[in-house]
């Protein structure tokens, strides 16, 4: 299957400050990547809907000025967390459309933050 | 409704045995239906998809589609103490378009 990368897999960062989050699909061009959160025990949350050269689509509840998404390439797409706070402390994952005839989505492998 | 129905579990079987896992959808113009393995602090790994009505089979994994009765399920054979994880249901297509809908999960836990 296609890879999705992410960086960094893990960040702790103090309350009030941004943290970024990188998404790449590493061999294949991805027109759509998608944003989720997961808490612990809990399913995944779609958060946004990424679209190379355009605005991102935000699911209902999540504020967009907080959590910014820019998708300037077909390979990389960025979440970042402005202002972070501890509820923001997830588990923040990206899928790639890989294009395929059936939609499939591949997941990069996560990105764990905890704010302090 | 819940647009993706799983049952949370956990699901336990013996080593060695069949672990089937059910889901249900609400979108009848669903097309495309997955099914992902996700381990404990892990990412999602998707294990197959599967979009007519039937069975499809690779390895020990085997999806099932039934259209009709809007249902899909993932047998799993010959059960490993490998295979302990989260499996997510996932359907496309229909009013959600290209959006993918993803269930809760079942905890599946295969025993030694």
């Amino acid at each position: 299957g296609a890879v999705v990368s992410q960086h960094p897999s893990r960040v702790i960062c103090k309350s009030g400050t941004s943290v970024k989050i990188e998404c790449r699909s590493l061999d294949f061009q991805a027109t759509t990547m998608f944003w989720y959160r997961q808490f612990p025990k809990q399913s995944l949350m779609l958060m946004a809907t990424s679209n190379e050269g355009s605005k991102a689509t935000y699911e209902q509840g999540v504020e967009k000025d907080k959590f910014l998404i820019n998708h300037a390439s077909l390979t990389l797409s960025t979440l970042t967390v402005t202002s972070a706070h501890p509820e923001d402390s997830s588990f923040y994952i990206c899928s790639a459309w890989g294009g395929g005839s059936y939609n499939e989505q591949f997941f990069g492998p996560g990105t764990r933050l905890t704010v302090l | 409704q819940k647009e993706v129905e799983q049952n949370s579990g956990p699901l336990s079987v013996p080593e060695g045995a069949i672990a089937s896992l059910n889901c249900t959808y609400s979108d009848r113009g669903s097309q495309s239906f997955f099914w992902y393995r996700q381990y404990s602090g892990k990412s999602p790994e998707l294990i197959m998809f599967i979009y007519s009505n039937g069975d499809k089979e690779d390895g020990r994994f085997t999806a099932q589609l039934n259209k009709a009765s809007q249902y899909v399920s993932l047998l799993i054979r010959d059960s490993q103490p490998s295979d302990s994880a989260t499996y997510l249901c996932a359907v496309n297509g229909g009013t959600g378009g290209f959006k993918t809908i993803f269930g809760a999960g079942t905890r599946l836990f295969v025993k030694a």
